[in-house]
């Protein structure tokens, strides 16, 4: 059964500060991986989405890769801003035999990131 | 952009009563997914549908049905609502392998 796993559970950091967030997964057999940013209270928003063949992607400010073999992901915040403060969920995208091999996304807990001025 | 909504977007019902959420999806996805969200314990899959009339259970499916007669359509439904199933209901959908997956706006449930 895929377990995803996301260390730290928070962060506090001062504006300005380039920030990494990690995700292990125990099951490598995953199609991809999709970070996603919630806002209290609100919906979830999607990132960043890395393919089981890619070892990283880009978007702006943020930078996430993938390390299909060892299980871990991270997602790279550089320059901090006080807008980036939000709960950031990591989550894979893969087939388990016993659902009759459909694809499913597995979500860690989320790290909930509070970055101040 | 995929277009899924939810409804209702907030819900307050009694224990004991039958309570239905709706997702609708406006690009003939296969997949659809039902999920909760609570404090503590993240987003969990209750059913998932991989075509019309076909569902499968997710890990806390207890006390929660779907049906899925239309491909834009994906029901929830709670038979006899419990205090224990106050949540946050998300839906999903997966589009296409490049583009991952799209989650409605959810809906906040409680019952009391």
């Amino acid at each position: 059964k895929q377990e995803v796993t996301q260390i730290p559970a928070a962060l506090s950091v001062p504006e300005g500060e380039n920030l990494v967030l990690n995700c292990s997964f125990t099951d490598s057999a995953i199609y991809n991986l999709q970070w996603f940013r919630q806002d209290p209270g609100k919906g979830l928003t999607s990132l960043l989405l890395i393919q089981s063949s890619q070892r990283e992607q880009t978007s702006g400010r943020l930078n996430a890769s993938l390390d299909k073999s060892s299980g871990r992901s991270t997602l790279y915040i550089a320059a901090s801003q006080p807008g980036d403060s939000a709960t950031y969920l990591c989550a894979v995208d893969g087939k388990e035999l016993f659902s009759g091999g459909y694809n499913k996304l597995i979500f860690g807990a989320g790290t909930r990131l509070a970055v101040h001025p | 952009d995929a277009g899924i909504t939810q409804s209702p977007r907030h819900k307050v019902t009694e224990t004991g009563t039958p309570v239905t959420l709706r997702c609708h999806q406006t690009e003939n996805h296969r997949y659809m997914y039902w999920y909760r969200q609570d404090p503590g314990h993240g987003l969990r899959l209750i059913h998932y549908s991989y075509g019309v009339k076909d569902t499968d259970k997710g890990e806390v499916s207890d006390g929660y049905s779907v049906s899925r007669s239309k491909t834009e359509d994906f029901l929830l439904t709670l038979e006899s609502a419990t205090s224990s199933q106050t949540s946050v209901y998300f839906c999903a959908i997966r589009t296409r392998d490049r583009e991952g997956y799209t989650f409605g706006s959810g809906t906040r449930l409680t019952v009391v």
